[in-house]
């Protein structure tokens, strides 16, 4: 059963420190896709990837936030430095493409204190 | 850029009961529409797709119904169940536009047993 994952389900820090969070797209998916979810903005849009090649960024707040595909099956989301406002859920979503579904991890749960 | 709406926030309907749950959107270059399920605590769930030359399609108990003169579409789910107690998204995608895709806010489906 292909499933998008995503590590850490949790995680609590303090304002300023660094986190990373991680996915790993279905097998064979070539688009990658992270999105934040907050009950007053809901489902945003940060960046998503083809074929490991940034195309969009623009939902994402560049000074502090940066995306990368170091390969195929690793997606990565870094937060440097971290902020109370960043504390939401983050999903990572894989597809294959133009005009197909995405298909959503479980997603991370981010506490900025 | 595309906007989404829901037209209600919270839906609850009786077990048995069909449900209906509706959404807009603005743009008429929009070519291709998911809907997701997302449950407490997971990430939203592919139900059902349908591409802007259709305007019917259905599933195992559900059925979208698009409406592009109006710029509308709808999730109908018939016998509604309490497993289907969930927050229900439409995604609207621009294939014109990097296959991006913009969410709806959500309606939340209540179903009493």
């Amino acid at each position: 059963d292909a499933r998008v994952t995503q590590t850490p389900r949790h995680k609590v820090t303090e304002m300023g420190q660094e986190v990373t969070m991680r996915c790993q797209p279905i097998l064979g998916h070539n688009t990658v896709f992270w999105y934040r979810q907050t009950m007053m903005q809901g489902l945003e849009l940060l960046a998503y990837f083809r074929n490991r090649a940034p195309l969009d960024d623009s939902g994402m707040p560049k000074d502090r936030f940066s995306a990368e595909m170091p390969d195929a099956t690793l997606a990565t989301l870094k937060i440097q430095p971290s902020e109370p406002r960043d504390s939401a859920v983050y999903f990572c979503a894989s597809g294959l493409g133009p005009g197909t579904a995405q298909y959503f991890g479980p997603g991370t749960r981010l506490t900025v204190l | 850029g595309e906007s989404v709406g829901l037209h209600l926030p919270t839906l609850s309907v009786q077990e048995g009961d069909n449900s209906i749950i509706n959404c807009a959107y603005s743009n008429s270059a929009s070519d291709y529409f998911i809907w997701y399920k997302q449950e407490s605590g997971k990430g939203p769930q592919f139900i059902i797709d349908i591409r802007s030359n259709m305007d019917k399609r259905q599933g195992q108990r559900v059925t979208v119904l698009l409406n592009k003169t109006v710029k509308h579409l709808s999730l109908q789910i018939a016998a509604t169940q309490p497993g289907d107690s969930a927050v229900y998204f439409c995604a609207v995608t621009d294939n014109t536009n990097a296959g991006k895709s913009t969410f709806g806010d959500g309606t939340t489906l209540t179903v009493k047993p």
